[in-house]
């Protein structure tokens, strides 16, 4: 099986524009979560998706958002990029929602934002 | 409180010499612990799962981990340590809701020939 994709991999944007990220899960997995990497706070959860719906939320401002399509992709978007959203953003899946099934990630998009 | 922590920021081994990453985590509730492990400009792989049953874990490329309960710890171990395994290592705890991970701070584990 495809492991987990991400576009873009690597992408520049200025402050106050806004990117849309992809990600597209293990085939047969419905669940779909973000993560960001940065050196200073580390790995932090975004969001979670299952069916379309948002079931988790980390605490992220509103400028952080994301959906999940019918078939299981999913997209995060930031608005009014800050410099501090430099950071590599991982997506990750698994079969089912719940604390017992294993993550899968992705390779992540790399943000940088000037 | 954070619910793991990694107490070491770097580990050196010598190649074929034991590999150990430390990880505590939180005593409220039940732990569902993970294991994953990082290669440069890479996403995170899974290595092994604790979340009920025999405390030694085994999971992908020799490695293995001991769920310690009086100790709160769930240490990754590795008998013989190669120089491919040298990355950054997260502990992590899926005890929040759902499916989020709550990661440790990571451990940079080196090995040297």
């Amino acid at each position: 099986k495809a492991g987990v994709t991400q576009t873009p991999r690597y992408l520049i944007k200025t402050r106050g524009q806004q990117v849309t990220l992809s990600c597209s899960p293990i085939s047969g997995h419905r669940s779909v979560s973000w993560y960001q990497q940065t050196p200073g706070q580390g790995l932090q959860f975004l969001f979670e998706y299952f069916s379309e719906t948002q079931r988790n939320k980390g605490n992220f401002p509103g400028r952080f958002s994301g959906r999940q399509f019918s078939n299981s992709r999913s997209e995060m978007n930031v608005s009014t990029l800050e410099l501090g959203d430099s950071a590599l953003y991982l997506c990750a899946s698994s079969l089912e929602q719940g604390r017992s099934y294993e993550q899968y990630f992705g390779p992540g998009t790399r943000l940088t934002v000037t | 409180a954070q619910s793991v922590a990694q107490p070491e920021d770097q580990v050196n081994v010598a190649e074929g010499n034991p590999l150990t990453v430390k990880c505590t985590y939180s005593v409220s509730g039940n732990p569902y612990l993970f294991w994953y492990v990082q290669y440069p400009n890479r996403g995170l792989q899974f290595l092994l799962k604790y979340i009920t049953g025999d405390n030694l874990v085994k999971g992908s490329y020799g490695f293995e981990a001991e769920f310690n309960k009086s100790q709160t710890s769930f240490h990754l171990k590795k008998p013989s340590a190669l120089v491919s395994d040298s990355a950054l290592y997260f502990c992590a705890d899926a005890r929040a809701a759902g499916n989020k991970l709550t990661f440790g701070g990571g451990t940079r584990v080196l090995v040297k020939p």
